[in-house]
Order: structure tokens, then sequence, then C-alpha cells
């Protein structure tokens, strides 16, 4: 069954530092989604990418914040300068777009030192 | 904004009892969808419902999404310790929206 996978599945990090969380999506999905999870909190959208470029974010994704999909089977989350506060559990997921199911990728837990 | 409520925040029940849990929002969603996360796990799609009134069900489980489309729940009936887990409602205002979450309902069922 197709699944989206992500690397690494931990990463620790020193605070300040860039960090590049990576994603496979299904390969015949069109919509790519980056959500992050704090620990007890609940899942919060970070950024949608369609056709190349976001179709929206929030307000959680600042200028720290890019996204690329730098060919045509990875899709990845970049930090330039993370923070204490950036320790999470992030989550890609794609869509099919022709519904709103998401497909949710295990994740990436990222510690900031 | 958008906003998801979910009740109740934690449930604790022995095999066998039937559950409700409840999502509840002011606004208007196309669609709810209900995935299922275990820790350390992304989320898991158990259903969307799209369509006011509408009845889904997936084997013990009955999810039902409100006349209005601001409200949908899940009941399980004779809950068995594999149930346990996260239960998450999400919405969309359309097909291609971002999906939002609701804080979900921990679910833990004794043997």
């Amino acid at each position: 069954e197709p699944e989206v996978t992500q690397t690494p599945s931990h990463q620790v990090t020193q605070m300040g530092q860039e960090v590049i969380l990576r994603c496979v999506p299904i390969s015949n999905h069109l919509y790519f989604y980056w959500y992050r999870q704090i620990l007890g909190q609940k899942v919060e959208f970070l950024v949608s990418f369609y056709n190349n470029e976001i179709s929206e974010k929030s307000e959680i994704f600042d200028d720290q914040f890019s996204v690329e999909r730098p060919d045509g089977s990875n899709f990845t989350l970049k930090i330039r300068s993370t923070k204490l506060e950036d320790s999470a559990m992030y989550f890609c997921a794609s869509s099919d777009g022709q519904g709103p199911a998401l497909f949710f990728g295990s994740g990436t837990q990222l510690s900031v030192l | 904004t958008q906003l998801l409520e979910q009740s109740p925040q934690f449930l604790s029940i022995q095999e066998g009892e039937n559950l409700t849990v409840y999502c509840n929002s002011s606004s208007v969603f196309s669609s709810l969808q209900w995935y299922r996360q275990e820790p350390g796990e992304g989320p898991v799609l158990l259903v969307t419902v799209v369509t006011g009134g509408e009845v889904k069900k997936l084997k013990r489980l009955t999810f039902q999404f409100g006349d209005a489309r601001k409200d949908s729940s899940l009941h399980i009936t004779a809950a068995q310790p594999g149930d346990t887990g996260l239960y998450l409602c999400a919405g969309a205002e359309t097909s291609y929206d971002k999906v939002i979450f609701g804080p979900g309902t921990s679910l833990s069922v004794i043997p």
C-alpha cells in the first residue's frame, strides 16, 4: 500500500541551527502539507503546497520556515534558525485532491536544545 | 477562525462497553473526517463524512455528521483494547482547503 515516508525519524539540533525535514509523498498525489504537533497538544496546520507553490500557510509558518519540492518525489521543510519552541513532531501529509482526506507520514521528532 | 472542539478529552472504559465521542464547531464544514493516532505515529484516516445527516459504519464504529454540518459523533460498540488511541476529528471548508484538527479524545480500553 502506498505511504508517505519521512526522514529522519528523530532530529536533535542546537538552537539557531538550520534543519531540513524530508518527505516523500504518495506518488500520484498533488497536494502536500506540513503539520506539527507539540507534545500533548493538537495537530496544527503549517502550510499547504500545490503546483509548485504555497497555497496557504498559517501564522506559525513565518519567515524562518520554507518548503520546497526540489524534484518529482521529495517535499522538504526547512527551518532556518531553530528556536526552542520549534521542538515538536512534524508531520508531512499528501492528498490526491479528490477529497479532503490526508495521508500522513510517521513524523519527524525535532528536538531543539 | 475555525475551531473544532472535542469531548470528552479523556475516556477510560472497560472492554465490551459502548462509547460515543463528540466533535463540535461554530463553523460549517464541507466535510468532517475522523482520524486515529497512536503514540509516535501520524494520524490515520478512519472516515470522511460530507453530507449533513450522513451516517457511516466501519465495523463497530458508527460516524454521524450533523444536519447543519457543524458537528459529528463517533460511536464505538463493544470496545476492544485495540481501539485504544487518540481520536481526532478534522474539518475542511473545501476539498482543497487546509484541514484543521480538533484537540482529540484519548480513549483507553481496559481488558
